[in-house]
């Protein structure tokens, strides 16, 4: 099975700040890889798809990359909106495997 | 607009049985694979199983392989899970989402609101 590798597991952060997000894949996914937000109570939402593709309706200061393994979800000049728990999903084979997640917080 | 409601969760003894369902409307339900994804209380999201559109590629978590049957009846636009044997380990928010191995922008798009499911003497 791929395990996918998420951290930090907590992240405290201002307002305002940019902060990353990494998954690293423990065997090659290419660009399936997802990120997800998710707000107490609510189911999650997908935020960026391919690695690098912002989803519909998602802020532009939300961005993905990759290098190599290393997948990075990027938010720029953070809101307050944007605090959650961030999710990484690997759908390149079965079993599909989310990371463990990383708690946005305001600091 | 695309919606997926589950049903069926509530409390259960240990070793006992209970079947999900998730009603899909919006969309042409036959065209797409469709997941189950769980979450225990205050954990991260887990899947648990896939079935393909047309029901011919069905894949299992090793946590509930040969306990959880996922199924769909393409007719009345449900998806289900069958889930047998349960342990207090299966206690989760248990969620339905459209999806699979495909690079589609959609794809994991569509989540319910889940149903919790309660494993507990």
């Amino acid at each position: 099975d791929i395990q996918m590798t998420q951290s930090p597991s907590s992240l405290p952060a201002s307002l305002g700040d940019r902060v990353t997000i990494t998954c690293r894949a423990s065997q090659d996914i290419g660009n399936y890889l997802r990120w997800f937000q998710q707000k107490p109570g609510k189911s999650p939402r997908l935020m960026i798809y391919g690695a690098t593709n912002l989803a519909a309706g998602v802020p532009s200061r939300f961005s993905g990359s990759r290098s190599g393994s290393d997948y990075s979800l990027t938010i720029n000049s953070l809101e307050s909106e944007d605090m959650a728990i961030y999710y990484c999903l690997q759908h390149n084979e079965y079993p599909l495997t989310f990371g463990s997640g990383t708690k946005l917080e305001i600091k | 607009e695309v919606q997926l409601v589950e049903s069926g969760g509530g409390l259960v003894q240990p070793g006992r049985s209970l079947k999900l369902s998730c009603v899909a409307s919006g969309f042409t339900f036959s065209n797409y694979g469709m997941n189950w994804i769980r979450q225990a209380p205050g954990k991260g999201l887990e899947w648990v199983a896939y079935i393909s559109s047309g029901s011919s590629y069905i894949y299992y978590a090793e946590t509930v392989k040969g306990r959880f049957t996922i199924s769909r009846d393409n007719a009345k636009n449900t998806l289900y899970l069958q889930m047998t044997s349960l342990r207090s380990e299966d206690t989760a928010l248990y969620y339905c989402a459209r999806g699979g191995l495909t690079g589609s922008p959609d794809s994991f798009a569509y989540w319910g609101q889940g149903t919790l499911v309660t494993v507990s003497s």
